[in-house]
């Protein structure tokens, strides 16, 4: 199974901050990556598909980039909303769908 | 709007079978552009992926899962089940029913809401 590595697993950030996050994935996946945003006690939400295409009604401040094994999502200015857990996934292999192990991103 | 809800026992004891189902509204389960999954989450962990079915019945599994998962559909009711046998405390865990596209995007786009399953005697 490919493995799906997120760094970091958790920071601190203020409002208006731009944001990055990493995501490393075991072996080349193309652009067979997607981003998901997950609030306390509610279901992960599709942000971004094949590494940088925006899901319908997904602000635009959120970006992703990269292919091959090393991908990134920013956040261009981060708004209070936005504190939250985030997570990878590829769908380049399967089975199985590998998700990585989240980022939290706090105030 | 497409939307899912899981159901099924909140409690199930160790050793025996956790039985939850998804039920689509908003659409048809036999749309054949997509796929049905379930996903699971422990209690402050990441997301694990179980499953998928088809609505023509062709399902996948996670290896890892694969010798106690089961992954029906049933399009009568517009809804598909999942059953995991001889569970263990590790199995505690919020489990979400979603969809993905039938083509190589297996990215989800819609999820129901969860529901916490607790492996406990």
């Amino acid at each position: 199974a490919i493995r799906m590595t997120q760094s970091p697993s958790s920071f601190s950030a203020s409002t208006g901050d731009r944001v990055t996050i990493t995501c490393r994935a075991s072996q080349m996946i193309s652009t067979y990556l997607a981003w998901y945003q997950q609030k306390p006690g509610k279901a992960p939400k599709l942000l971004i598909y094949d590494a940088s295409t925006l899901q319908s009604g997904v602000p635009s401040r959120f970006s992703g980039s990269g292919s091959g094994a090393d991908f990134t999502l920013t956040i261009s200015s981060l708004q209070s909303e936005d504190f939250a857990t985030y997570y990878c996934q590829q769908y380049y292999s399967y089975p199985p769908l590998t998700f990585g192990g989240g980022t939290k991103v706090e105030i | 709007q497409m939307q899912l809800q899981e159901s099924g026992p909140g409690l199930v004891k160790p050793s025996e079978t956790l039985s939850l189902t998804c039920s689509v509204s908003g659409g048809s389960i036999s749309n054949s552009n997509y796929y049905w999954g379930w996903i699971r989450q422990p209690p402050g962990k990441g997301l694990e992926w179980i499953g998928n079915i088809y609505y023509s019945g062709s399902a996948s599994y996670n290896p890892s899962l694969e010798s106690r998962v089961t992954i029906s559909v049933d399009t009568s009711k517009n809804q598909f089940s999942l059953r995991l046998s001889s569970v263990t405390a590790a199995d505690t865990a919020v489990y979400y029913c979603a969809r993905h596209a039938h083509t190589i995007k297996y990215y989800f786009d819609s999820w129901g809401q969860g529901t916490l399953v607790t492996v406990s005697s």
